[in-house]
């Protein structure tokens, strides 16, 4: 069964002070690891796709990396608004049709200005 | 991405009644799914929903207690039936269009079963 653990739960920042979310995985076969962002009273987001180790991709403060067993979601100067959820989650190499993600339980960054 | 209108955002039932949701898609999709977000916690996927067939059922839940209809590529509805307190969450529909691997997501219907 696939599993995807997310570190810390909450993480609180002050406005310019840089940080790294965590998202340890275990699957199979790696088909996609996804990246969200969830606002409350939202659904989710998409950030990022990553596929393969070594992999990273950017989008305004948010830079997203991959290695064989996790991911860090680097947020660099954040502001009160990268205030959110993230949520990380995983897509394994099944039969066809079955594309299933499995999600981590997320960290809850707030950011104070 | 694709443009989700997913209905009602909201609704307070009475236990042991069910509630209908509908998940409209701004045009055609390979894949759909139902998740559910329980309080404080990560989404959890229900089903897939296939065109013109039964569903797909995650372990947990079944088809009795969430039946699921999709009788097109833009269409589908999820119905959480003899509801509980313990149904109270919000329900997510999820779209996955042919060739892309991101799948996008609907604002959610927050339910409170009383």
């Amino acid at each position: 069964e696939d599993q995807v653990t997310q570190s810390p739960e909450a993480l609180r920042l002050q406005e310019g002070e840089s940080s790294s979310l965590n998202c340890s995985y275990t699957v199979s076969g790696l088909r996609g690891l996804f990246w969200y962002r969830q606002d409350p009273g939202k659904g989710p987001e998409f950030l990022f796709t990553l596929y393969s180790a070594g992999e990273e991709k950017e989008k305004e403060r948010l830079k997203a990396t991959l290695t064989k067993k996790e991911s860090f979601l680097h947020i660099t100067a954040p502001k009160p608004e990268d205030s959110a959820t993230y949520l990380c989650a995983v897509q394994a190499v099944r039969a066809y049709g079955d594309y299933k993600l499995s999600f981590g339980a997320g960290t809850t960054v707030t950011v104070r200005a | 991405s694709a443009v989700i209108s997913q209905k009602p955002s909201r609704d307070i039932c009475q236990r042991g009644t069910s509630l209908t949701i509908q998940c409209q898609v701004d045009s055609q999709v390979t894949m759909m799914f139902w998740y559910r977000q329980q309080p404080g916690q990560s989404l959890t996927l229900i089903a897939t929903a296939n065109q013109g067939s039964e569903a797909t059922y995650e372990s947990g839940f079944v088809i009795d207690k969430f039946p699921i209809s999709r009788p097109n590529l833009t269409f589908s509805t999820l119905t959480v039936s003899n509801m509980s307190p313990e149904d109270s969450s919000i329900y997510l529909c999820s779209v996955l269009r042919q060739g892309k691997s991101e799948a996008f997501f609907g604002q959610g219907t927050r339910l409170t079963v009383v």
